[in-house]
């Protein structure tokens, strides 16, 4: 079945860094993907998508680019700062029946930011 | 965008016993989901609660253990049955509506002792 694969965290790095996440996923067909995003005590909030092949995302500064080529959607932001600290989730859009759709998760970063 | 509640926020439970969840939406939508989060792992959907009909479970749940209600447009509740410390987790509730994408609630802690 379809899968989604991300770094290893947790990630920790000093405000103004770049910052990768590295996405690889495993689909039969032409999935949409996403990074969701889970502050400290609240939910999970759709942070950016792409929906074919070379689609960019973009979302706070943030941005991933759609690889069929790689099967990968890397999460990547310029300079950090301490409120992006947050569980970062990659994933895609798997087809249910009749039309629905369901969402298949990575395992999640957990990203830490220090002043 | 419309918001999610759910309710509780986090509970403390005794095996064998169980829990209704409940999640509530502000606005009506197509599609409500379930999800669990085990402790440091990703999520997992559960099933699909359908608006006047049974459930859509994924492989490896069941109606026995996680029956669910949607009675209406807006409003679901996921049941944890007879539970045993395995089931110690986050669980989650999503909706969708049409052309958007899904969105979460804030989740419901569940420990079980």
């Amino acid at each position: 079945g379809n899968s989604v694969t991300q770094m290893e965290g947790p990630v920790t790095l000093s405000e103004e860094a770049f910052l990768t996440i590295n996405c690889t996923y495993t689909a039969t067909g032409y999935p949409s993907l996403f990074w969701y995003v889970q502050y400290p005590g609240e939910g999970l909030q759709l942070l950016l998508k792409a929906t074919k092949a070379d689609d960019k995302g973009s979302n706070k500064g943030f941005e991933a680019t759609y690889r069929k080529e790689t099967t990968s959607f890397h999460l990547e932001k310029g300079s950090v700062q301490v409120s992006d600290s947050a569980v970062y989730f990659c994933a895609l859009s798997d087809q249910l029946g009749r039309g629905a759709q369901k969402l298949v998760f990575g395992q999640g970063t957990r990203l830490t930011i220090n002043p | 965008s419309a918001v999610i509640s759910q309710k509780p926020s986090r509970d403390i439970c005794q095996r064998g016993t169980s829990l209704t969840i409940q999640c509530q939406v502000d606005s009506q939508v197509t599609m409500m989901f379930w999800y669990r989060q085990q402790p440091g792992q990703s999520l997992t959907l559960i099933a699909t609660a359908n608006q006047g009909s049974e459930a859509t479970y994924e492989s490896g749940f069941v109606i026995d253990k996680f029956p669910i209600s949607r009675p209406n447009l807006t409003f679901s509740t996921l049941t944890v049955s007879n539970m045993s410390p395995e089931d110690s987790s986050i669980y989650l509730c999503s909706a969708k509506k049409p052309r958007q994408e899904q969105f979460f609630g804030p989740g419901t802690r569940l420990t079980v002792l």
